[in-house]
């Protein structure tokens, strides 16, 4: 199974609404990320976690709260979003944090209204 | 801070032409990956190059690295529509954090008949 799992494929979510983001693999990788991408634009390291450890948060505001509750799952809550939160959320997976090759999930396409 | 530069940002190609694109960085990494993009989809691995003077082909499609030049190649061979999409490089980034990719801004690829 070399696949990133993540659901759902899209989300509607209001400013005041709770929701989740599901990521899941089974490759046996300890290092798991947290991307989001805008529209014709790279995608942007938001956390990392390595061996269910968060070791990266690159200084994303708190209404983005990580999970990781096993070594094959990590979640993102969302709360208190803005419309520019809008975007395609990736969730990745690599062997080990070392720059080693990610693997990345079909993403979950994000709307704030 | 590791920089990727990738060049062109905009590529349109005929059918069954050639043409490179480039990415550099500006500090030491021995690892290097492409990724394809296609619009609205996750980003799918192309190519993995770990030492210098890799190469690595896929159909019309080759990859080089060469870590004392801090640069990697993408080459396509007599282009087809199939191969319109954003083609990514990303370079594994040791320093600070626990190691991370960095990736260029990506390059848009149309290939037209």
């Amino acid at each position: 199974d070399t696949e990133v799992t993540q659901t759902p494929k899209h989300l509607v979510m209001g400013m005041t609404n709770k929701k989740s983001l599901k990521c899941e693999q089974h490759m046996g990788h300890r290092a798991m990320y947290w991307y989001k991408q805008k529209a014709k634009k790279p995608p942007e390291l938001m956390f990392v976690y390595s061996y269910e450890k968060l070791s990266i948060n690159e200084s994303v505001p708190s209404r983005f709260s990580p999970e990781c509750p096993n070594s094959s799952l990590l979640n993102l809550h969302l709360h208190a979003l803005q419309p520019e939160d809008s975007a395609l959320y990736l969730c990745a997976s690599s062997l080990l944090s070392g720059g080693t090759e990610a693997f990345f999930g079909q993403g979950t396409r994000l709307t704030v209204v | 801070e590791l920089k990727v530069e990738q060049n062109p940002l905009f590529l349109s190609m005929q059918e069954g032409k050639n043409y490179t694109i480039y990415c550099n960085y500006s500090t030491t990494s021995d690892r290097l990956y492409w990724y394809r993009q296609d619009p609205g989809k996750s980003l799918e691995s192309l190519f993995v190059l770990l030492s210098n003077g890799a190469v690595k082909q896929e159909g019309r499609l080759m990859a080089s690295l060469d870590t004392k030049a801090r640069l990697s190649t993408l080459h396509i061979t007599a282009a087809v529509h199939d191969l319109s999409a954003t083609y990514f490089c990303a370079v594994a980034n040791y320093g600070g954090s626990q190691g991370n990719l960095i990736f260029g801004k990506g390059t848009k690829l149309s290939v037209k008949p």
